[in-house]
């Protein structure tokens, strides 16, 4: 089964700083996609930036970005010039992409505070 | 923010009582699904669906049933509640050729 582990419990950056979450996973699998999640307090879950595993090239949304290697199964997201509206909750995921694993298997979550 | 309802947001309830958690998307997703988050700590899938009378168990056990009669619909029922049964539940839905899964705001249910 597929396991998505997230070392970092709780993190913090100053505002305007950059910070980085790790992501760790462990398939067996080729071809898979993997996202990043922010679940603000009290506020809708929402997509962040999804990499599929097909792709070298890493994920980029505005800020976001993400360091994607394979081979090491890590999936770490940067956050750059961070913003008071970035403080949440940050779940890693992965989706396999076997004809029915249809299933996101999220990780334990990083808190981010962003001190001003 | 997705077109994705969850009602009630927050429902304290005693022992004993029958409960439905109502889920409802307007997006036309066939696939949806129901997760159960304890406070500050990671989702765990109880159940989800590929379609209209299609529901499956997810990877942790639950008390709780499902239902999928319409595609937009996806109530989630606990005959008995019970004080375990205290923890948030988040309603998702995608669509088939689509990776993202949209998330609704959550219940928050607490069994006294």
């Amino acid at each position: 089964a597929q396991t998505v582990t997230q070392s970092q419990p709780e993190m913090s950056v100053q505002e305007a700083e950059t910070v980085t979450l790790s992501c760790t996973y462990d398939t067996s699998e080729s071809d898979y996609y993997l996202f990043w999640y922010k679940q603000p307090p009290s506020r809708q879950m929402i997509l962040v930036i999804r990499q599929e595993a097909y792709k070298q090239q890493n994920a980029t949304e505005n800020r976001f970005s993400v360091n994607f290697q394979k081979a090491a199964k890590s999936f770490s997201l940067k956050i750059s010039d961070s913003q008071l509206g970035d403080a949440a909750m940050y779940f890693c995921a992965y989706r396999g992409n076997l004809q029915g694993a249809q299933k996101l298997v999220f990780g334990q979550g990083t808190r981010l505070t962003i001190n001003p | 923010e997705a077109d994705i309802y969850q009602t009630p947001r927050y429902l304290v309830i005693g022992t004993g009582k029958k409960i439905t958690l109502e889920c409802s998307q307007t997006m036309g997703h066939d696939k949806m699904y129901w997760y159960q988050q304890d406070p500050g700590m990671e989702l765990h899938l109880i159940h989800y669906s590929y379609g209209v009378n299609s529901t499956e168990k997810g990877d942790l056990s639950s008390e709780s049933t499902v239902s999928r009669i319409r595609t937009e619909h996806f109530p989630l029922t606990l005959e008995s509640a019970r004080p375990s049964h205290t923890s948030q539940y988040l309603c998702a839905s995608r669509p088939t050729r689509y990776n993202e899964q949209f998330f609704g705001p959550g219940t928050r249910l607490t069994v006294l």
